[in-house]
């Protein structure tokens, strides 16, 4: 099972709002991982998490802050978004980070569509 | 320049042609290599994973990559309709970089039948 489960699917939120993305995987993997993409763009990395351990924030606005309860559960806390930070957000899971020598294939889910108004 | 160049399409063929994708890349760093399928408004979809030169081959799917020429291809044998979508190709190192994936802008795929 390759299996990387989002909640909600749909979110409309207003710039003063707070919501949460969840993010869910069973497959044992140790790395987990937060990308935004824009429409007709590829997805852009946000956060990576290693057991449980935030590993890259590639310098994400404080507006979003992401947090790993277990090694199954990645969130995505969101407070005070902007109109452009409407977009699709995919979470995705790997084995590990690759560090033994070789890349973990990053398998995704189907995101959460993202409209801030 | 980008690291990862991909021609965005669209790419328009009759049903039971051959597709043919082509991402180049300039990072010689890059060791492995992946293919993924987007259908419109959900998430990626692991096709192929390859780490060598040479062709690999999965049921319609055939990965190609020359690290020579810094250029990897995917091919779609006997085109189906439900192939269409975007295509994206993805790169990674060989070293603990957070296992950081570098994509190609995509390119969008539409098979008439």
């Amino acid at each position: 099972d390759t299996e990387v489960t989002q909640t909600p699917k749909h979110l409309v939120m207003g710039m003063t709002n707070k919501k949460s993305l969840k993010c869910e995987q069973h497959m044992g993997h140790r790395a987990m991982y937060w990308y935004k993409q824009k429409a007709k763009k590829p997805p852009e990395l946000m956060f990576v998490y290693s057991y449980e351990k935030l590993s890259i924030n590639e310098s994400v606005p404080s507006r979003f802050s992401p947090e790993c309860p277990n090694s199954s559960l990645l969130n995505l806390h969101l407070h005070a978004l902007q109109p452009e930070d409407s977009a699709l957000y995919l979470c995705a899971s790997s084995q590990d980070l690759g560090t033994s020598g070789r890349s973990d294939t990053q398998y995704f889910g189907p995101g959460t569509r993202l409209t801030v108004l | 320049q980008k690291e990862v160049e991909q021609d965005p399409g669209p790419l328009s063929v009759p049903e039971g042609a051959i597709v043919s994708l082509n991402c180049t890349y300039s990072n010689s760093a890059f060791q492995y290599f992946m293919w993924y399928r987007q259908y419109s408004r959900k998430g990626p979809e692991l096709l192929m994973y390859t780490y060598s030169s040479g062709n690999k081959e999965d049921g319609r799917f055939t990965a190609q990559v020359d690290k020579s020429s810094k250029y990897i291809s995917l091919f779609i044998r006997d085109s189906q309709p439900s192939d269409s979508a975007t295509y994206l190709c993805a790169m990674s190192e060989n070293k603990a970089a957070g296992n950081k994936l570098t994509f190609g802008g995509g390119t969008r795929v539409l098979v008439k039948p």
